[in-house]
């Protein structure tokens, strides 16, 4: 079945260091691929997504590349910033049409900046 | 703003009593989902409707109900609530591949 691989962490940062959290997947054809963001007590953002090979999606200084070639996902941001402690998760849907967009999550991956 | 509400966003029950969480949106999706996450875990999926048709996951105990009067509510129904199912309880929704989730409901089992 589908699967999704991530950095564990924590990982721990100062303001504007660079960051990158790897993530691999498993999955038959060509799956959508999404980086969520939770921050404590809240539910789960979307941070951004790719639908096919080569995309990078982006938003808010993170960007993530959908690489067909190395199954690979990896989220990174150039500088960040104490409010971007949160846990990220990987996350997958699986290819084709259909109606099953079930998530599959990677475990998360805690992320502490310090000033 | 389109959104996904969850309420109440804190819930104490009893041990045994049953519990209620609601969920809406205006999103006018034809998908909900409700999942449940516990502490330093990722989101695990319980059941989704599509449209009305109701998907229960393999492992998800009887215990956990759900109803969707209409498309905009979805309701997770906890017959008995054990201290096993003090979590957060997360409801999403979708049209196509993008899950877009609500704030959640934090659940306390006493």
């Amino acid at each position: 079945g589908d699967s999704v691989t991530q950095m564990e962490g924590p990982v721990t940062l100062s303001e504007e260091a660079f960051l990158t959290i790897n993530c691999t997947y498993t999955a038959t054809g060509y799956p959508s691929l999404f980086w969520y963001v939770q921050y404590p007590g809240e539910g789960l953002q979307l941070l951004l997504k790719a639908t096919k090979a080569d995309d990078k999606g982006s938003n808010k200084g993170f960007e993530a590349t959908y690489r067909k070639e190395t199954t690979s996902f990896h989220l990174e941001k150039g500088s960040v910033q104490v409010s971007d402690s949160a846990v990220y998760f990987c996350a997958l849907t699986p290819g084709g049409g259909g109606s099953n967009y079930k998530l599959t999550f990677g475990k998360g991956t805690l992320l502490t900046v310090n000033p | 703003d389109a959104m996904v509400i969850q309420n109440p966003r804190y819930q104490v029950t009893q041990f045994g009593k049953p519990v209620t969480l609601s969920c809406s949106q205006t999103l006018n999706h034809n998908v909900m989902y409700w999942y449940q996450q516990k502490s330093s875990q990722a989101p695990k999926l319980l059941f989704h409707y599509y449209d009305k048709d109701f998907n229960n996951e393999a492992d998800t105990p009887d215990n956990f109900q759900s109803r969707r009067p209409n498309t905009s509510f979805c309701f997770l129904d906890i017959r008995s609530p054990g201290l096993g199912d003090a979590a957060m309880y997360l409801c999403a929704t979708s049209r196509g591949h993008t899950q877009y989730f609500g704030p959640g409901t934090r659940l306390t089992v006493l």
